[in-house]
């Protein structure tokens, strides 16, 4: 059964870093969202992207975050210069259209030092 | 803005118990609901999706309602099983975007 793909699964790395996230969606999906969940929070929406840009983004997903589809298959987060409170889980989501059921990765924890 | 609240936080049941777990959101202009699972530290697992116009969806031993118009849905687990201890998350896609809303969980443990 075809899945949302994450790598890597663990990231560390010192405040003020740049990281990138990686995601493959589902083959076939036309949508592309990443969520987080800071331990013990609840799971956050931060962007969709739909036809190579963002259709939405929430108030966390501010100008240190960019989000990019580099080829056909990938998609990537980028965050500038981490902070510590940007320690959290980060999930992928792709869905087929608008609307429709979203299928999660098993995420990449980031822990920024 | 759409909130999503889940009732209780945690449960415990001995094995072979029915499970009930309550979602409440705020907002009826909704597209559908989904149910995930999450197991410790783990990804989020789609169990069911029920669209805005439908009341119920079962999956096996999983059975969930909607009542839009009261903000509710349930899940429903079935002779609870031990490999059935996860957190349950409900989300809820509001009409006009796919901005899914979280509830925090329902933290479920079923004695064996």
């Amino acid at each position: 059964e075809p899945e949302v793909t994450q790598t890597p699964s663990h990231q560390v790395t010192q405040m003020g870093q740049e990281v990138i996230l990686r995601c493959v969606p589902i083959s076939n999906h036309l949508y592309f969202y990443w969520y987080r969940q800071i331990l013990g929070q609840k799971v956050e929406f931060l962007v969709s992207f739909y036809n190579n840009e963002i259709s939405e983004k929430s108030e966390i997903f501010d100008d240190q975050f960019s989000v990019e589809r580099p080829d056909g298959s990938n998609f990537t987060l980028k965050i500038r210069s981490t902070k510590l409170e940007d320690s959290a889980m980060y999930f992928c989501a792709s869905s087929e259209l608008t609307g429709r059921e979203q299928y999660f990765g098993p995420g990449t924890r980031l822990t920024v030092t | 803005k759409q909130e999503v609240t889940q009732i209780p936080a945690a449960l415990s049941v001995p094995e072979g118990e029915n499970l009930v777990l309550n979602c409440s959101f705020t907002d009826s202009a909704i597209y559908n609901l989904q149910w995930f699972r999450q197991d410790p530290g783990k990804g989020l697992t789609s169990l069911l999706l029920i669209q805005s116009s439908q009341r119920e969806q079962t999956s096996g031993r999983l059975n969930a309602s909607l009542d839009k118009s009261s903000g509710r849905s349930t899940l429903y687990i079935a002779a609870s099983q031990p490999g059935d201890s996860a957190t349950y998350l409900c989300a809820v896609c509001p009409y006009g975007n796919n901005r899914l809303a979280f509830g925090k969980g329902n933290q479920v443990v079923v004695i064996p």
